[in-house]
């Protein structure tokens, strides 16, 4: 089924560690984004790429790092966890120009 | 940058009451416009653009380019409708930017 798949759901690590969020669509969506979210509080885009080789910052890189060597994955690195990168993370795909987004699950971090 | 903004962070109704999400956006130009929802323990979904001018569940939404407003209606709230809504808007960059949502109660 085409679908867009995030793992871990959930991810408790310590402070320093390096770590990958995975994010997968299956529906060819040339568009595809990263958001953190905090409970109660709006999306805030991270990173986003139009397709393979192009990938953009947002307006809160939270310095973090994307690749998009497939078209159909998008993940996402935090070389260096810290307290401050506690939150909810939701991957998205939309295709052609102003097409609606298709969210994840989410992966819920934390980080001790 | 352009920005969204939903004024009530939790609404509370009872079934059957009329029920109003605002939303304001600050572009200028034409934007597009969504609607996404949130029910509980599932992933955020889309619940209607205004270039589709759907009813969706009952849910509307118009465009008022005077007020720059996209505010979601509905005359006869159900409990299933208990969820968080998120506006959205894409500028010029085609980037969707969102509000930081509504919660919004149905009670019985």
């Amino acid at each position: 089924e085409a679908d867009i798949y995030q793992t871990p759901r959930y991810l408790v690590i310590g402070t320093g560690k390096k770590i990958t969020l995975e994010c997968s669509q299956t529906m060819g969506h040339d568009k595809m984004y990263w958001y953190q979210q905090d409970p109660g509080m709006e999306l805030h885009l991270i990173h986003y790429s139009y397709g393979v080789n192009s990938t953009e910052k947002g307006d809160l890189s939270s310095e973090s790092t994307v690749s998009r060597i497939r078209t159909e994955h998008f993940p996402l690195t935090l070389e260096s966890a810290r307290p401050s990168h506690t939150s909810q993370y939701l991957c998205a795909s939309s295709e052609g120009e102003i097409g609606p987004l298709h969210f994840g699950n989410g992966t819920r971090l934390t980080v001790t | 940058a352009q920005r969204v903004t939903q004024p009530e962070k939790l609404l509370s109704v009872f079934k059957g009451a009329p029920v109003e999400l605002k939303c304001n956006y600050s572009y200028s130009g034409s934007p597009e416009l969504f609607w996404y929802v949130q029910y509980s323990r599932q992933r955020l979904q889309l619940l209607l653009r205004h270039i589709s001018r759907e009813s969706i569940k009952g849910f509307t939404a118009d465009l008022n380019k005077g007020e720059t407003s996209f505010h979601l209606k509905k005359p006869f709230a159900q409990e299933e409708d208990s969820a968080m809504y998120y506006c959205a808007s894409s500028g010029g960059s085609y980037i969707p930017t969102f509000g930081r949502g509504t919660s919004l109660i149905v009670h019985p």
